[in-house]
């Protein structure tokens, strides 16, 4: 079975400061990761996805996320973070043997000026 | 332009009725989904299609049903034995039924008990 774990419902970070959005996933095979990103109202946009070719994914509007084997993680990453880019974000997997995507919980990201 | 059209954007449910919410693609995509979003819970998958005239249950199906006479169409019906419909749904579609594939989501539907 899979499943996604995201550590903290809410992030708050200065305009300018690191963001750090935590994913810990489980499968019993390997598996394929993504995160979206939701803007209030609306549906959800991919990011990025991890698809085995490279550890380190880069996605659109400068994020970027590593996959970590050893660690069951696919953390989301911004060197600076960016007032637009306040929302809500989900890490999701899938695999050969479930394919449909489970998603977490979510975590808001919050920028402060 | 090509996307995904959700309607109605609210949706009020009374005691005992069905109500169906429509999603309609025109990426000539073959897999849709249905999702539920709750506070706090992410999003949940109710039912899936991988091509037209076949769908499958999600984790969460009970008190919905569906159906996918046309490979651009997907609506969901929210029946009366759904006791606890108040929610964000969304629909989905990807270009082909696959582990890998990247979903595209419409904007999404509020539905809620008078």
């Amino acid at each position: 079975a899979q499943s996604v774990t995201q550590l903290g419902s809410h992030v708050s970070v200065s305009e300018g400061a690191l963001v750090l959005l935590r994913c810990n996933y489980s499968s019993s095979v390997p598996p394929y990761l993504f995160w979206y990103v939701q803007y209030p109202n609306q549906g959800l946009q991919l990011l990025l996805k991890y698809t085995s070719a490279a550890t380190l994914v880069k996605g659109i509007n400068g994020f970027e996320a590593e996959f970590k084997k050893s660690e069951t993680s696919f953390h989301l990453t911004k060197p600076s973070a960016h007032m637009s880019d306040a929302a809500e974000y989900f890490c999701a997997v899938s695999d050969t043997g479930r394919r449909a995507l489970t998603f977490g919980s979510g975590t808001r990201l919050q920028v402060q000026p | 332009d090509g996307g995904i059209t959700q309607s109605p954007k609210y949706l009020f449910r009374k005691e005992g009725q069905n109500v169906t919410l429509s999603c309609e693609q025109n990426l000539n995509h073959d897999a849709m989904y249905w999702y539920r979003q709750d506070p706090g819970q992410g999003l949940r998958l109710i039912y899936y299609s991988q091509i037209v005239n076949d769908f499958q249950k999600g984790d969460i199906a009970e008190g919905y049903s569906v159906s996918r006479e046309k490979k651009e169409s997907f609506p969901l019906t929210v029946t009366s034995a759904q006791k606890n419909p108040t929610a964000f749904y969304l629909c989905a579609s990807s270009i082909k039924w696959g582990a890998n594939e990247k979903l595209f989501f419409g904007s999404g539907t509020q539905l809620s008990v008078l």
